[in-house]
């Protein structure tokens, strides 16, 4: 199974609300990521997770705050959003947490809109 | 990590080769070359990885020169369904983690 999940497809919220965001993959990768990716520009990187551990944080507003509960799972809490941070989100794994050229896989993303 | 630059868009016609070629001037010894494809309002796939001469595999292959300045991503006869963003990136493989900085990519429009 190469397979990244993320739940919802789809998500509309107002700047008032809290939502999560939700990443599974059952590949026994170590290494867990998110990424923003605005219309037609390239994914950003926002933060990386390396055995349940946050290793990298790309200066991600506080309104963002990522947690990982287990190696397989990841989760990207949202509060207080602003309209510009409508975009796709995406995560993404890898089998490693250390020096490696393994390859990233990516979840389908979530279409998240700010009102 | 090293920048790359890529072509903005190419245009191609089903059944032919496409060669894309990304420059990364000031790669260093320990970068690593790989090249993803997205499709609208999907995450990025992995195609290919190569650190020097050629590689290939079942979907494409990676041209890297002697400099490793710039490498060629080929893919073979390709069809409607190649239509993608296709992006390059420069990676240190000795980095703690796999820390992807996307390029601006190549739209690739394949016509019938």
């Amino acid at each position: 199974d190469t397979e990244v999940t993320q739940t919802p497809k789809h998500l509309v919220m107002g700047m008032t609300n809290k939502k999560s965001l939700k990443c599974e993959q059952h590949m026994g990768h170590r290494a867990m990521y998110w990424y923003k990716q605005k219309a037609k520009k390239p994914p950003e990187l926002m933060f990386v997770y390396s055995y349940e551990k946050l290793s990298i944080n790309e200066s991600v507003p506080s309104r963002f705050s990522p947690e990982c509960p287990n190696s397989s799972l990841l989760n990207l809490h949202l509060h207080a959003l602003q309209p510009e941070d409508s975009a796709l989100y995406l995560c993404a794994s890898s089998q490693s947490g250390g020096p490696s050229t393994d390859t990233q896989y990516f979840g389908p993303g979530t279409r998240l809109t700010v009102l | 990590l090293a920048k790359t630059t890529q072509p903005i868009s190419m245009d191609s016609y089903e059944g032919q080769e496409v060669n894309i070629t990304c420059s990364h001037n000031n790669i260093a010894t320990n970068d690593y070359i790989t090249w993803y494809q997205q499709f609208p309002s999907q995450g990025p796939r992995f195609i290919i990885q190569g650190y020097k001469t050629k590689v290939t595999n079942e979907v494409a292959s990676l041209f890297i020169p002697a400099d490793r300045k710039s490498s060629t991503l080929s893919l073979p006869r390709v069809s409607l369904s190649d239509t993608a963003v296709y992006y390059c990136l420069v990676g240190d493989r000795n980095t703690g983690f796999q820390k992807l900085v996307f390029g601006t990519g190549t739209r690739l429009l394949v016509s019938p």
